[in-house]
């Protein structure tokens, strides 16, 4: 089974702090992504990356970096955390190419930022 | 207007009901089309994707597409408890880009 870890699932964060969500996949998927959940928003993508050290925007990703070094490791950044950044935030991934049409997904990271 | 549409509920249904779950679309490349089932604080999970229009079984579980009326449905037959979820449609194109686009999710509880 493909295994998605994210290593933080609760985090309370310091308005200002910069904050790092860290996330590994084991399936060896060239794809991986960073989502935030919302209610009444639904599923938002942040960033993706489709290799190593590439990465393109998605829908929100003012306030948000991203960092990937190693295949299976994505990385989100905070920069200066804000309480409108308070959310769950989902990692995922899936293969290349048109056989990457499954995503898997993290548990989550539930972040507060106070 | 948002590329998916779904109603968010909450729906609730006795026990043993069947369930229907329901998204719309509005551009008209989508291909690939999925459910997902995401529990109180989980992560999604994929229950069952399809290509093209008609009809897929999975089990309890029939995933319908109508690429006509860009509609999609999710019914559940013999509903359980266990079945209690946030239930997400999720499509994209296949060529290209690999972003999906998800529906707002609808609360399902199944009551005993």
């Amino acid at each position: 089974d493909v295994k998605v870890t994210q290593s933080s699932r609760y985090l309370v964060k310091r308005t200002g702090e910069k904050v790092f969500l860290e996330c590994v996949q084991d399936m060896d998927h060239e794809n991986m992504f960073w989502y935030r959940q919302d209610p009444g928003l639904g599923l938002r993508l942040i960033y993706f990356s489709y290799d190593v050290k590439m990465k393109e925007k998605g829908d929100i990703p003012e306030g948000y970096s991203v960092s990937r070094e190693k295949k299976e490791r994505f990385s989100l950044i905070l920069e200066s955390a804000s309480t409108n950044q308070t959310s769950m935030y989902l990692c995922a991934s899936t293969e290349g190419g048109i056989y990457g049409n499954t995503i898997y997904f993290g548990e989550g990271s539930w972040l507060t930022v106070v | 207007q948002k590329e998916v549409e779904q109603d968010p509920g909450p729906l609730s249904v006795p026990e043993g009901a069947i369930v229907s779950l329901n998204c719309t679309y509005s551009n008209s490349a989508f291909q690939y089309f999925m459910w997902y089932r995401q529990y109180s604080r989980k992560g999604p999970e994929l229950l069952m994707y399809t290509y093209s229009s008609g009809n897929k079984e999975d089990g309890r579980f029939t995933a319908q597409v109508d690429k006509s009326s860009k509609y999609i449905s999710l019914f559940i037959r013999d509903s359980q408890p266990s079945d209690s979820a946030t239930y997400l449609c999720a499509m994209k194109i296949i060529q290209g880009a690999q972003k999906l686009v998800f529906g707002q999710g609808t609360r399902l509880t199944i009551n005993p």
